[in-house]
């Protein structure tokens, strides 16, 4: 009865390659995320879906691509990727957009070779 | 430019004791405020938040105090246990869609 699952866990690729993580919730939650957590341990958020909608869209390479089929899923695929590529890639979700605490995932670890 | 900074890598507490871990913010748009608390492979869990109208809230042995003024807010873990250890996070939002996150201070709870 996990709340947010990600697939998956660990992904090692070489650069150039193709790849998508995973992210579906089942709380019932209008509003999810992606966040990437770099080597210096900074948890930032890349991209917000509310309701299926795209509501924040941070500087991020045009490589990365989220796709929200629909409010339980929130995909990431990311084509071409390199090696800063690497990084734990956290989904999470909230009730709502705002002031809302937020149920992450349990991370996937991106490992680009 | 980090407008939300935890300047404590690490915090190491004896068990009992308090643990106070610290988090400054440089936008004064922000008000609401949000603490995660992370254990190694997982992700970040809710621990507490707080909104800007008040100074303190409370949620058993975890106490959130925000000094707005002074544009800091501190985590209060009493008495501090071993499973508390883990990275805490804290987390600001101005109500623009998005929390900013600071770097985490690993808190390390000794039997």
């Amino acid at each position: 009865d996990t709340a947010v699952s990600q697939t998956p866990k660990y992904l090692v690729t070489q650069m150039g390659n193709d790849k998508s993580i995973k992210c579906e919730q089942n709380l019932g939650h209008d509003t999810m995320y992606w966040y990437k957590q770099d080597s210096k341990k900074f948890l930032k958020i890349m991209f917000s879906y509310n309701n299926k909608e795209l509501i924040i869209n941070e500087t991020v390479p045009n490589r990365f691509s989220p796709k929200s089929p629909d409010k339980a899923h929130l995909n990431l695929h990311i084509n071409s990727l390199e090696l800063g590529d690497s990084a734990v890639y956290f989904c999470a979700s909230s009730q709502g957009p705002i002031t809302y605490e937020q149920y992450f995932g349990p991370g996937t670890r991106l490992t680009v070779t | 430019d980090q407008q939300v900074k935890q300047n404590s890598p690490s915090l190491s507490v004896q068990e009992g004791r308090i643990s106070i871990l610290n988090c400054d913010y440089t936008n004064s748009m922000f008000d609401y405020f949000l603490w995660y608390k992370k254990y190694p492979a997982e992700g970040p869990t809710f621990l507490i938040s707080i909104s800007s109208i008040k100074d303190k809230n409370e949620d058993g042995r975890f106490t959130v105090f925000l000094n707005k003024s002074a544009k800091h807010l501190s985590l209060h873990i009493v008495p501090s246990q071993p499973g508390d250890s883990a990275v805490y996070f804290c987390a600001a939002s101005g109500r623009t869609y998005k929390y900013i996150f600071g770097t985490g201070t690993r808190l390390k709870v000794l039997a």
